[in-house]
């Protein structure tokens, strides 16, 4: 059974119009990262919640937020999408940071901008 | 900053061994994780190994770093049709709130 639970797996928005992905595990894991993935790009670490400790990466635009109302589920919200946020937004968990660790992916949501 | 490469295509004839390299700059790197993703799937991980060791093995995966060279390679023995799929290298320096970073990752086609 899938532990990593993104919705929806496709998404189709115009241009500025805000969009939530949302994302849920069964793990129980106290770390929770959103990973954004363009074609044949490396994915690209955007923030991660440690329980509820909120850690942005320096360069993730603005644009970008997340909530995490509880240990199970965390939300990606695009406030004003642009052509260039069309990608694949990964959502992972670890059950802590740091040391050696595995990240449980789930299968991804396709983002696309009109 | 730190960087992970490695080349975007390989392509192996089945039972052939396939061997995907991977090269990184973070000096600091503590451990270096190999990450493997089929179609419609996410990432899933299939090995890793810390720095302060050269090999590891499992079933039909091995693992070589020359951490002298910062290279990191993933050989799969016998390769067969459940293969084929993306492999991504990735490492963290295993601190406190230290990040994954990943490689743009290895299309491993297999040919018949």
């Amino acid at each position: 059974d899938a532990m990593v639970i993104q919705n929806p797996r496709y998404q189709v928005t115009q241009f500025g119009k805000p969009v939530t992905l949302s994302c849920s595990q069964t793990l129980n894991h106290n770390v929770m990262y959103w990973y954004q993935q363009k074609s044949s790009q490396a994915p690209k670490l955007l923030f991660h919640y440690y329980d509820k400790d909120f850690n942005n990466e320096a360069d993730t635009p603005d644009n970008f937020q997340s909530r995490r109302p509880n240990t199970s589920f965390c939300f990606l919200d695009i406030r004003s999408p642009g052509l260039g946020d069309a990608a694949m937004y990964l959502c992972a968990t670890s059950r802590e940071r740091g040391g050696a660790r595995e990240l449980f992916f789930g299968e991804g949501s396709r983002l696309t901008v009109l | 900053g730190e960087d992970v490469e490695q080349s975007l295509f390989l392509s192996v004839r089945e039972g052939d061994s396939s061997v995907i390299n991977c090269t990184y700059t973070d000096s600091s790197s503590t451990y270096l994780y190999w990450y493997k993703q089929e179609p419609g799937a996410g990432l899933q991980l299939l090995t890793y190994i810390f720095s302060n060791m050269d090999m590891k093995q499992d079933q039909r995966l091995t693992v070589l770093l020359n951490k002298k060279d910062k290279h990191l390679s993933l050989r799969i023995a016998d390769t067969q049709t459940g293969d084929s799929a993306i492999y991504f290298c990735a490492e963290s320096n295993g601190k406190g709130d230290d990040k994954i970073i990943f490689g743009k990752g290895t299309r491993l086609h297999i040919l018949p």
